[in-house]
């Protein structure tokens, strides 16, 4: 039972590039986010799922993109990488309709550096 | 005002100290009370669940009291280890959930 996993754990970018983030959970989880945290500062959700194929945006979505094809996977997607975007970034999941609690599990994270 | 906000902090401490963390959350329909630690450069994790009736976990007491939409966490005799930022987390239900900003904590020898 792996959790919730992450790939790649870091990458560089250069302006102007494209890159997906790959998020994985094995807990059957109905839930997944996307979040980004800056140093010194809090998490900020990006886009949420709450179901297959649904994707909602969150407090900051501009300039990402999102995909949920299935239960298991929630993709982020950056079309064209800007500086401001070099942040790490968290995935969670939660909610099992089996044990209907609502806690979040995350992942180990992605660093992006954009330069 | 913040939907959920925490004691600024940080908090200093020697080790064997007892230190509180308090947390306030502006929506009274909140469901769902927890704990985080997130160490450096770490994801957040899961440190306990808060019930009404408040609960213990070793060295860690949470409580919550939902009239003055208020939650604590209470570590006694700190551990080195327990350094880390504590953050306070509503669920206001369903996908919902709110973090708060954090707690930093420094446990020192």
């Amino acid at each position: 039972n792996a959790g919730v996993t992450q790939t790649p754990k870091f990458r560089v970018l250069k302006t102007g590039q494209s890159m997906t983030l790959l998020c994985a959970q094995d807990m059957n989880h109905e839930y997944m986010y996307w979040y980004r945290q800056d140093p010194g500062m809090g998490l900020r959700l990006i886009h949420y799922s709450v179901g297959e194929g649904t994707t909602a945006k969150g407090e900051v979505p501009d300039g990402y993109n999102v995909s949920r094809l299935k239960k298991q996977n929630f993709l982020l997607g950056l079309e064209s990488a800007a500086p401001s975007q070099t942040s790490v970034y968290f995935c969670a999941s939660s909610y099992s309709r089996l044990r209907e609690s609502y806690e979040q599990y995350f992942g180990p994270g992605t660093r992006l550096t954009v330069t | 005002r913040k939907e959920v906000e925490q004691d600024p902090g940080p908090f200093n401490v020697p080790e064997g100290a007892t230190v509180a963390f308090n947390c306030t959350y502006s929506n009274s329909a909140s469901q769902s009370f927890f704990w985080y630690r997130q160490d450096c450069r770490k994801e957040p994790k899961l440190l306990m669940s808060v019930y009404s009736s408040g609960n213990e976990d070793g060295r860690f007491t949470a409580q919550l009291n939902r009239a003055s939409q208020y939650i604590s966490l209470l570590i006694r005799d700190s551990k080195l280890s327990d350094s880390a930022t504590y953050l306070c987390v509503v669920n206001t239900g369903g996908f919902k959930t709110i973090f708060g900003a954090g707690t930093r904590l420094f446990v020192k020898a």
